[in-house]
């Protein structure tokens, strides 16, 4: 089970673009990596998967280097409401047993 | 769709009553997931079900928990006696299969659970 290395917490102002890192060194060949938020008092929010070089959506874009040994989610111009906790997670298919661990607090400033 | 609806949202209890959380996933999901989630632990998987069967239960942290899921748009989780320790978030979440290449999980609201 590939283990995550992500930075406990971030600061960034609004309007910045914010580039949150995650490690994965024994990241397996099945796996994907994947991306939840979370805020206060709710659930966790999928937010991107991808497997290797880049995928983006409506709300973030996930780039992963050829060794997949690490990844990184960018979220363009970020505001307010942006703050969260964000978590990195290595998932293959048909197995569940991953634990989020503490995620990175992302803290937007005015 | 309403989402994955958890009741109730808070519940205080004694140490020693039992406390049942309740979880209604969405509508046509296969695969029902119960967490627990403390600033200690971070967010752990509890256990999972696919079909309404119980799939991997590994992660029950001891006999006094218990989960059922005796229909496709219900699920428990049971607490036996409950204890202080057991004070947490605890989210239920679903989906339609179980592939990587998904959309995720689709997570409740959560129970903040406080025992006394």
């Amino acid at each position: 089970l590939a283990k995550t290395t992500q930075p406990i917490s971030m600061d960034s102002y609004e309007g910045q673009e914010v580039n949150i890192t995650c490690s994965h060194n024994n990241i397996a060949t099945n796996d994907y990596i994947t991306w939840y938020q979370q805020f206060p008092s709710q659930g966790p929010r999928f937010i991107i998967q991808g497997y290797k070089t880049k995928v983006t959506n409506e709300v973030a874009s996930l780039f992963i280097p050829a060794d997949r040994k690490s990844s990184t989610l960018s979220l363009p111009r970020v505001s307010l409401s942006d703050t969260a906790v964000y978590y990195c997670l290595v998932v293959s298919g048909g197995y569940q047993k991953v634990t989020f661990g503490t995620g990175t607090k992302l803290q937007v400033i005015p | 769709d309403a989402g994955v609806i958890q009741s109730p949202r808070h519940e205080v209890t004694e140490m020693g009553q039992e406390v049942t959380l309740r979880c209604k996933p969405i509508s046509g999901h296969d695969y029902l997931f119960w967490y627990r989630q403390t600033m200690m632990r971070g967010l752990e998987l509890l256990i999972y079900f696919n079909n309404n069967v119980p799939i991997d239960d590994s992660g029950m942290p001891e006999d006094r928990f218990s989960a059922k899921m005796p229909n496709a748009s219900f699920s428990t989780l049971k607490i036996q006696p409950s204890e202080p320790r057991d004070s947490a978030v605890y989210f239920c979440a679903s989906s339609l299969g179980l592939g990587p290449v998904v959309t995720g999980k689709f997570f409740g609201p959560g129970t903040r659970l406080t025992v006394l």
